[in-house]
């Protein structure tokens, strides 16, 4: 079946620093992809999405580009700050069958002053 | 997303208990995922249900596991004769009308987390 395969930390960067989580893909098909964002004792909020190849997902500083040809959508941001400590993952959508999203195990980004 | 609503926020329950997880999701949606957060594990797939009718159960466990989503009240989960690896986080997400294939957004409530002693 589908999966995604990310980067596993944890990860402890200070502010300011530049931001990579790597994530690649297996899926039949062509799914959209996406990046969800989990901070400390809440659930997930979509981060940003890129629906076809080559597309560029963007939102409050991070970026992530879908590159069909390596199945990747590595996630970047080039100054992180505290506020970007949480938990993140790389998520397909898994259209076969019933709609469903597929995530990454994620990974926790500490970032400290 | 403060939309969806989970309850407990956190349970407690000693092996051989039953523990039941509510969710309502936003309001006008009919339909629910609910997703599993083991530690080390990430987010995993457990059931997808429309009001009165499941959709897709295949990442639910055989046994003990069940969910339902009746025409009135919130969706639940139910864990009978719990155990140790149950404890988890327990998480419910609610699509926008029309399902994920359009923006692929779901809405995710805070989470039930579940320790089992």
């Amino acid at each position: 079946g589908d999966s995604v395969t990310q980067m596993e930390g944890p990860v402890t960067l200070s502010e300011e620093a530049f931001l990579t989580i790597n994530c690649t893909y297996t899926a039949t098909g062509y799914p959209s992809l996406f990046w969800y964002v989990q901070y400390p004792g809440e659930g997930l909020q979509l981060l940003l999405k890129a629906t076809k190849a080559d597309d560029k997902g963007s939102n409050k500083g991070f970026e992530a580009t879908y590159r069909k040809e390596t199945t990747s959508f590595h996630l970047e941001k080039g100054s992180v700050q505290v506020s970007d400590s949480a938990v993140y993952f790389c998520a397909l959508s898994d259209l076969g069958g019933s709609e469903k999203l597929v995530f990454g195990k994620g990974m926790k980004l500490t970032v400290n002053p | 997303n403060a939309g969806v609503m989970q309850n407990p926020r956190h349970l407690v329950r000693r092996r051989g208990q039953e523990a039941r997880l509510r969710c309502s999701p936003m309001k006008g949606h009919s339909h629910v995922y609910w997703y599993r957060q083991l530690p080390e594990e990430g987010l995993k797939f457990m059931v997808y249900l429309q009001k009165e009718n499941i959709i897709d159960e295949s990442g639910m466990p055989k046994e003990r596991f069940s969910a339902e989503f009746p025409k009135e009240g919130p969706s639940i989960l139910r864990i009978q004769q719990v155990v140790r690896g149950d404890s988890a986080a327990y998480f419910c997400a609610s699509p926008p009308p029309g399902g994920i294939a359009n923006t692929g957004e779901l809405f995710f409530g805070e989470g039930s987390r579940l320790t089992v002693l």
